[in-house]
């Protein structure tokens, strides 16, 4: 099966700061990737639809200002979490898609 | 038994037995359904998925059956063991007509199986 990697695991930083994380399609490339969000206990929400040399599409609700979507090239994406407050603390999960879907470990944001 | 947690509805069988895990979907005009497994700290894992054009699919120890009449999805775990023990979410393809578009999770269920 395709792997999709995440880095970092996990990040803890302080209020007001900036981070980055990585999606990378290890052994196939994806013109599409998938940023979703899941907070304890609760379902993924899908937050933007990334699109290889193009704009993110962003849901409802989810502020492009803040998440930070870039796709340039086939096997990265990155998001980052500009400004990061306590309540953007979540577990954020990136997809790559081939025929289907294949997801990345995730990443655990803790903001102080 | 079954139960509804705060968040997450539960289910909790002994090794060994058959579980059914339950999934009502949202919009009629979906054609694409999956289920996956998220173990506590990872990625979701696709397990199993099902076309509209069909109403049951197997694969190794699962099975998938959909009702289109009522929206019902369901995953059945044949002999359940310790690590099948996971959150399982249904998902529905939301780009209705494409291949596998957005994708739509149910809310969860977790599966906690007994020795």
């Amino acid at each position: 099966g395709a792997v999709v990697s995440q880095h970092p695991s996990r990040v803890i930083c302080k209020s007001g700061t900036s981070v980055k994380i990585e999606c990378r399609s290890l052994d196939f490339q994806a013109t599409t990737m998938f940023w979703y969000r899941q907070f304890p206990k609760q379902s993924l929400m899908l937050m933007a639809t990334s699109n290889e040399g193009s704009k993110a599409t962003y849901e409802q609700g989810v502020e492009k200002d803040k998440f930070l979507i870039n796709h340039a090239s086939l096997t990265l994406s990155t998001l980052t979490v500009t400004s990061a407050h306590p309540e953007d603390s979540s577990f954020y999960i990136c997809s790559a898609r081939r025929e289907e879907q294949f997801f990345g470990p995730g990443t655990r944001l803790t903001v102080l | 038994g079954e139960s509804v947690g705060l968040h997450l509805p539960t289910l909790s069988v002994q090794e060994g037995d058959n579980s059914i895990i339950n999934c009502a979907y949202s919009n009629s005009a979906s054609d694409y359904f999956i289920w996956y497994k998220q173990e506590s700290g990872k990625g979701p894992q696709f397990i199993i998925d099902i076309r509209s054009n069909m109403d049951k699919r197997q694969g190794q120890r699962v099975t998938v059956l959909l009702n289109k009449t009522v929206k019902h999805l369901s995953l059945q775990i044949a002999a359940t063991q310790p690590g099948d023990s996971a959150v399982y979410f249904c998902a529905e393809n939301g780009d209705y007509g494409g291949s596998q578009g957005n994708l739509i999770f149910g809310k969860g269920t977790k599966l906690s199986v007994k020795p």
